[in-house]
């Protein structure tokens, strides 16, 4: 079955130390990946996606991920943590054929940094 | 920005009644999914709908429906609500064959 895990119900970083959300994924083929980050009482919002190419994706507000294809990870990156920073953040991904175009999502992290 | 609207945004029913939530797609989208995200968990895929019909559906019971718009809008519809339908209900947008979803702020769900 094709399935998203996040390893970790919650990461704790302080201000300014760099953080890391663990994802992998269990989806064949050569999918599309996305990073969602959702504060409360919001929809989700794009933080960036892997499609093909370069496996260091850069996104928004300083973030980036790794793609690793070898162990079926993308994890989410920043190098210097912001309490702003503080969310949910969600893995995606979205397998390819089989005309799929739907998203499947990890259970999701909660990252907290202390000021 | 013509973003994803959701409405609306909370809403209380009982149980046993049914339920319509709408979502109007961002401007330039032709292709309308509805999740579900219930307390705690990740999104789950409940159906998607292209060119006024469903494409895709996930692993929920037809109580669950349906329908998009010729102007691409779409609503949900819940039939006989039960008390674990309470959830937060998100659309995203996206092109058919594109690689970018939008999603809305979402419509909270309570079932008493």
């Amino acid at each position: 079955a094709q399935s998203v895990a996040q390893p970790e119900d919650q990461v704790n970083v302080a201000e300014g130390n760099p953080l890391t959300v663990k994802c992998t994924y269990s989806v064949s083929g050569n999918p599309y990946l996305f990073w969602y980050v959702q504060y409360p009482n919001r929809g989700l919002q794009f933080l960036l996606k892997y499609i093909t190419g370069d496996n260091l994706v850069k996104g928004s507000y300083g973030f980036e991920a790794e793609f690793n294809k070898s162990q079926t990870s993308f994890h989410l990156k920043k190098p210097s943590a912001l309490v702003s920073d503080s969310a949910l953040y969600f893995c995606a991904v979205r397998p390819l054929g089989g005309g799929y175009n739907k998203l499947i999502f990890g259970a999701g992290t909660r990252l907290a940094v202390h000021p | 920005d013509a973003g994803v609207t959701q409405s609306p945004t909370h809403l209380i029913k009982t149980r046993g009644q049914q339920v319509t939530l709408r979502c109007s797609p961002k401007s330039g989208h032709d292709t309308v999914s509805w999740y579900q995200q219930a307390l705690g968990q990740g999104p789950q895929f409940i159906f998607q709908y292209y060119e006024e019909e469903e494409r895709q559906r996930g692993n929920f019971p037809d109580r669950f429906s349906g329908h998009q718009f010729p102007n691409y809008s779409s609503e949900l519809n819940v039939n006989a609500l039960l008390l674990g339908d309470s959830a937060l209900y998100l659309c995203a947008s996206s092109l058919v064959a594109g690689a970018g979803y939008t999603f809305g702020s979402g419509t909270r769900l309570t079932v008493v």
